[in-house]
């Protein structure tokens, strides 16, 4: 069975930083991307970001382009997001995801990130 | 980027009812459509690609039809257990966005 597992979630105060990872297993990470999906409280699922397999083509939502900053490691099996100036409203469970078979049928678990003074 | 709508964005329904989803994209995205249903406090589970395909171990009552831009996603007869919240997602492009939500209530 694939595994995710994401960490990093918190308390961060208006505009500090903060970095999730998303530790995989049981699956041939380096052959993969990555995405990263985020859900406010109450709210809707919003698409973040996604890093290719070897790491050279990433892409993000707008509303956290120049803000996030997606990388991986995969001599660790492990993907980042890197995320600066955060706003309250990127307050949300954030969940890293990929395509084993088909577009984001696997998931992680989800890690809490609170932005608050 | 292209814009997801769902609608109704919540329903009220019994169980054995036929509940269609509707889903559209503000632009043409091919078949390039997906469904997930979500439960409350979990991830999100990918139910339909390519929309129209079941994915692996999704109940047969499940349906997904539609190309282009307008699309559906039928449940022939809803369990107890699919009161859930079920989004699109479009994938033509990036970036990839998600509809709205359509919340399915137990009436």
């Amino acid at each position: 069975q694939v595994q995710l597992v994401e960490s990093g979630g918190g308390v961060v105060q208006p505009g500090r930083s903060l970095r999730l990872s998303c530790a995989a297993s049981r699956f041939t990470f380096s052959s993969y991307g990555i995405h990263w999906v985020r859900q406010a409280p109450g709210k809707g699922l919003e698409w973040v970001a996604v890093i290719s397999n070897d790491g050279n083509r990433k892409y993000y939502a707008d509303s956290v382009k120049g803000r996030f900053t997606i990388a991986r490691d995969n001599s660790k099996n492990t993907v980042y997001l890197q995320m600066n100036s955060l706003r309250a409203e990127d307050t949300a469970v954030y969940y890293c995801a990929f395509s084993y078979g088909h577009l984001l049928d696997s998931w992680g678990q989800g890690t809490l990130v609170t932005i608050s003074s | 980027a292209i814009q997801m709508t769902q609608s109704p964005s919540s329903l009220s329904a019994s169980v054995g009812d036929r509940v269609i989803i509707t889903c559209r994209a503000s632009q043409g995205i091919r078949n390039d459509l997906f469904w997930y249903q979500q439960k409350p406090g979990k991830a999100p589970n990918l139910l339909i690609y390519g929309a129209s395909n079941l994915y692996g171990g999704v109940p047969s009552r499940f349906s997904g039809s539609g190309s282009g831009t307008d699309f559906t996603l039928t449940i022939s007869s809803l369990q107890p257990e699919d009161f859930a919240t079920y989004y699109c997602l479009q994938d033509f492009n990036y970036p990839i966005t998600f509809g709205p939500g359509t919340k399915v209530h137990i009436k």
